[in-house]
């Protein structure tokens, strides 16, 4: 199975709101990172947060992280239609070949 | 800076014909991963090189897929005879020289090539 899984699997919220999304895992990890698709491009790194952080900010974007609950969540602040896109959490262990992606939440920010 | 380039960005072949993808990492990265997504799936590793070597291949099929990443050059995926199966959409990653203060697991994503195999 997956070793990163968000939910909501999709999510649809008015321009302005705040967006959550969930990411779940199941083995120890060392980092957990977000990402961003949009339709038809390549992901976009949003931000890393190691196993002994347990928030992190970047602009509109709060991560946090429980480790003793396995999983993380992503909050968008006053959310625009250009957030519009799937929101991929992927984890690793610390080796260069395990990150594990999840199957993404799909946010639409209806203007 | 240019990000990570892929090419093609579509690619259409018959059954039993060679695809070959394309992936130029970021300047000053000589890290390159290959992931595979299937519709409505996550990211699957496939291989991790850096120039000339294969550091490793235990997520590429044990047939057909090839990679490389050559002195010069892009990184090359090559999958030979495809099935539909191999259709998804293939994205290459770079990270940084491994060095103090680098973190390898932050990786930079192209845009990806769809494959499709009819």
């Amino acid at each position: 199975s997956q070793q990163g899984e968000e939910d909501p699997q999709a999510l649809s919220i008015q321009e302005g709101e705040n967006a959550t999304m969930n990411c779940s895992y199941k083995t120890s990890i060392n980092n957990l990172q977000w990402y961003r698709q949009n339709s038809g491009r390549g992901l976009v790194h949003l931000i890393l947060i190691r196993s002994n952080e347990r928030e992190k900010h970047s602009g509109r974007l709060r991560v946090t992280l429980d480790t003793s609950k396995k999983s993380s969540s992503l909050l968008i602040t006053a959310s625009r239609a250009a957030d519009t896109a799937s929101y991929f959490c992927a984890t690793d262990s610390g080796g260069y070949n395990d990150m594990r992606f999840g199957a993404g939440t799909r946010l639409t920010v209806k203007p | 800076n240019a990000g990570v380039m892929q090419n093609p960005r579509h690619l259409v072949r018959r059954r039993g014909q060679e695809a070959r993808l394309r992936c130029s990492p970021m300047k000053g990265h000589s890290h390159v991963y290959w992931y595979r997504q299937l519709p409505e799936e996550g990211l699957k590793f496939m291989v991790y090189l850096q120039k000339e070597n294969i550091i490793d291949e235990s997520g590429m099929p044990k047939e057909r897929f090839s990679a490389e990443f050559p002195k010069e050059g892009p990184s090359i995926l090559r999958i030979q005879q495809v099935v539909r199966g191999d259709s998804a959409a293939y994205f290459c990653a770079s990270s940084p020289t491994i060095g103090q203060g680098s973190n390898f697991n932050e990786q930079f994503f192209g845009p990806g090539t769809r494959l499709t195999v009819l």
